[in-house]
């Protein structure tokens, strides 16, 4: 069965710091990678998805991740945060094929302090 | 593009309620979901629908969440009787075909069971 996790449930950084947050999943073929993005009181957000090509994808607002097969993981990063960063970011996978399941990591709640 | 529409957006209801939260995906998409929100376990989807068929339901928790999706532009989640446990923010996503598709969600129903 699919699941994802991510280590990091509270980080706190200052503004121009830079990010990393972890996801790991555990699937044993072909995945969809996403990173969702909530801000307070606001609906999921697509960030930025892989699904083949360049390990290495580029979302909106300066973030990227890195798909990095031989460890499982999917790496959120932005060199330079900002306070409007604040907010909750969720890994996502989805195995290949047909299915359309979406599993979601238990999420990383982000705090810039300006 | 309206987006996802959920309705209410906000409920609250007392122990033993019926309580049904409704949900517009975008049109043309063909698969939904339905995904509860807490902050003990994240977000776990519920169950999703391709073509209006339930095809996961393993994550409805019990026998008094049920859901159905009459026809492609509509789909209710139903909980009777409701408990203070059933609390959490349900939302709604839906989505265009299969893999790498994105979810596009909606703005959750805030539930309150007092």
């Amino acid at each position: 069965a699919q699941s994802v996790s991510q280590h990091n449930h509270h980080v706190i950084l200052s503004e121009a710091a830079s990010l990393e947050l972890g996801c790991n999943y555990s699937y044993g073929g072909t995945v969809n990678l996403f990173w969702y993005v909530q801000y307070p009181g606001q609906h999921l957000q697509l960030l930025l998805k892989y699904f083949s090509g360049d390990p290495l994808v580029k979302g909106i607002k300066g973030f990227e991740a890195e798909f990095i097969k031989s460890k499982f993981s999917f790496n959120l990063r932005k060199p330079s945060v900002q306070w409007s960063d604040t907010a909750e970011y969720f890994c996502a996978v989805k195995g290949g094929g047909a299915t359309n399941k979406l599993i979601f990591g238990t999420g990383t709640l982000l705090a810039v302090q300006p | 593009d309206a987006g996802v529409i959920q309705s209410p957006r906000h409920e609250v209801t007392e122990m033993g309620q019926e309580v049904t939260l409704r949900c517009k995906p975008i049109s043309g998409h063909n698969s939904l979901f339905w995904y509860r929100q807490t902050m003990m376990r994240g977000l776990e989807l519920l169950i999703y629908f391709n073509n209006n068929v339930p095809i996961d339901d393993s994550g409805m928790p019990e026998d008094r969440f049920s859901a159905k999706m009459p026809n492609a532009s509509f789909s209710t989640l139903k909980i009777q009787p409701s408990e203070p446990r059933d609390s959490a923010v349900y939302f709604c996503a839906s989505s265009l075909g299969t893999g790498h598709t994105p979810l596009h969600f909606g703005n959750g129903t805030r539930l309150t069971v007092t």
